[in-house]
């Protein structure tokens, strides 16, 4: 149980496109999912969290333009990153509890962006 | 803000041995820190969680302390086997008595248990 997918596993694009990640918790409800964002050798950065029918928080220092973050229904979460350039090149991580209070997070297998 | 350190970035023992790791905060006390493993181009998994009122927690071959007083998590596993390699983190909630989920992570240790 506690299955969290992500769709797509990896994705190139060029400069200046949008590219929309899915973040599916499989086998139970999430009221709250997060974002992460993890460069090469370098720990799990929080980006955001995203709250189900709300918008999302995010947190110091990132811009909620340029990630948007969509959480339409409670087992699904988008992160978009519009206007991708290559220094947002890197491996985007999504987690989901299955309780309000988030103390057991499942992750996601994470997607590989690179920006040409 | 919390900052998070793990003792090392890598930490090579043969199998057999018992792997111990160490986290390290600076800021607040934490109501509970977790511990999950990562391997290469994947997410991370959860281990363990371990509250502030607990000693020690042990999930098989799996041991984490919590030591308010130092602020230091250790993590052990015991027999390591060569299937234990991967990089190990802990994480933190993002502020005292958070039980909104916001994590945060160290930079974690990788764990390379040879035969």
């Amino acid at each position: 149980g506690a299955v969290v997918s992500q769709h797509p596993s990896r994705v190139i694009c060029k400069s200046g496109t949008s590219v929309k990640i899915e973040c599916r918790s499989l086998d139970f409800q999430a009221t709250t999912m997060f974002w992460y964002r993890q460069f090469p050798k370098q720990s799990l950065m929080l980006m955001a969290t995203s709250n189900e029918g709300s918008k999302a928080t995010y947190e110091q220092g990132v811009e909620k333009d340029k990630f948007l973050i969509n959480h339409a229904s409670l087992t699904l979460s988008t992160l978009t990153v519009t206007s991708a350039h290559p220094e947002d090149s890197s491996f985007y991580i999504c987690s989901a509890s299955p309780s309000p209070g988030g103390n057991e997070q499942f992750f996601g297998p994470g997607t590989r962006l690179t920006v040409l | 803000s919390q900052k998070i350190e793990q003792n090392s970035e890598a930490l090579n023992i043969q199998e057999g041995k018992t792997a111990t790791l160490t986290c390290n905060y600076t800021n607040y006390s934490p109501a509970y820190l977790q511990w999950y493993r990562q391997d290469p181009g994947r997410g991370p998994v959860f281990l363990l969680l371990i509250r502030e009122n607990e000693k020690e927690k042990r999930k098989e071959r799996l041991k984490v302390t919590f030591d308010t007083t130092l602020k230091q998590s250790l993590f052990h596993i015991t027999a390591s086997q060569p299937a234990d390699s991967a990089t190990y983190l802990c994480a933190l909630p993002s502020q005292r008595g958070s039980t909104l989920g916001r994590l945060y992570f160290g930079r974690g240790t990788q764990l390379t248990v040879w035969p």
